[in-house]
């Protein structure tokens, strides 16, 4: 079945400095890949959009400026967290779809920033 | 409009009873319809999913749910819980509206087994 990679699953960073994550579709072509970010106790809240080779599409009150999605490849999305703080402490998930695949999660990835 | 409502935010049941997890939902094009797990500080994992082949859908570890279009609903059953389905449980829908894809989240429900 479809496989999703995401690195790294926890991260511990700094304020101010950025964190890369990324999402790998290892068997399948992504056309879209979706990044979510999880508060305690919430539900999935979707941030944006990504289709290979276009800018992301971002949802409402998602800074773009603050994280930045790459999608270089059908293979390849990545989430940078820019100059982290506390308040961005959280839990990421990607998500991908390709054209025989539903929806394929990540394994997440729970950022602190201290 | 795209929105899923997921009826109860906790559900208790004892070991060996019936589970039942209700999802509605609204679509204006022809959606999927996915269940996920949640276990404690872990990803998501898939359990079912309906993208209109046959309405009763069969996933793992037991659970089943039915695609319902004249009530709008794919609840999730299980004929018998076990302790290991203590865990949050997401209703997700899809549709590719308006020529791009869109997907929403539920709020979620979350399974407590009593032994």
């Amino acid at each position: 079945g479809a496989v999703v990679s995401q690195h790294p699953s926890r991260v511990i960073c700094k304020s101010g400095t950025s964190v890369k994550i990324e999402c790998r579709s290892l068997d399948f072509q992504a056309t879209t890949m979706f990044w979510y970010r999880q508060f305690p106790k919430q539900s999935l809240m979707l941030m944006a959009t990504s289709n290979e080779g276009s800018k992301a599409t971002y949802e409402q009150g998602v800074e773009k400026d603050k994280f930045l999605i790459n999608h270089a490849s059908l293979t390849l999305s990545t989430l940078t967290v820019t100059s982290a703080h506390p308040e961005d402490s959280s839990f990421y998930i990607c998500s991908a779809i390709g054209e025989s695949y539903g929806y394929t999660f990540g394994s997440g990835t729970r950022l602190t920033v201290v | 409009a795209q929105s899923v409502t997921q009826l109860d935010s906790h559900v208790s049941v004892s070991e060996g009873t019936p589970v039942l997890l209700r999802c509605n939902y609204s679509s204006s094009y022809s959606p999927s319809l996915f269940w996920y797990v949640q276990h404690p500080n872990k990803g998501l994992q898939l359990l079912l999913k309906y993208t209109s082949a046959a309405t009763l859908v069969k996933g793992i570890n037991g659970f089943e749910a039915e695609f319902k279009k004249s009530e709008t609903s794919f609840h999730l059953t299980k004929p018998s819980a076990h302790m290991s389905d203590a865990a949050e449980y997401f209703c997700v829908v899809s549709d590719r509206g308006g020529g791009y894809q869109k997907v929403t989240f539920g709020t979620g429900t979350k399974l407590q087994v009593i032994p």
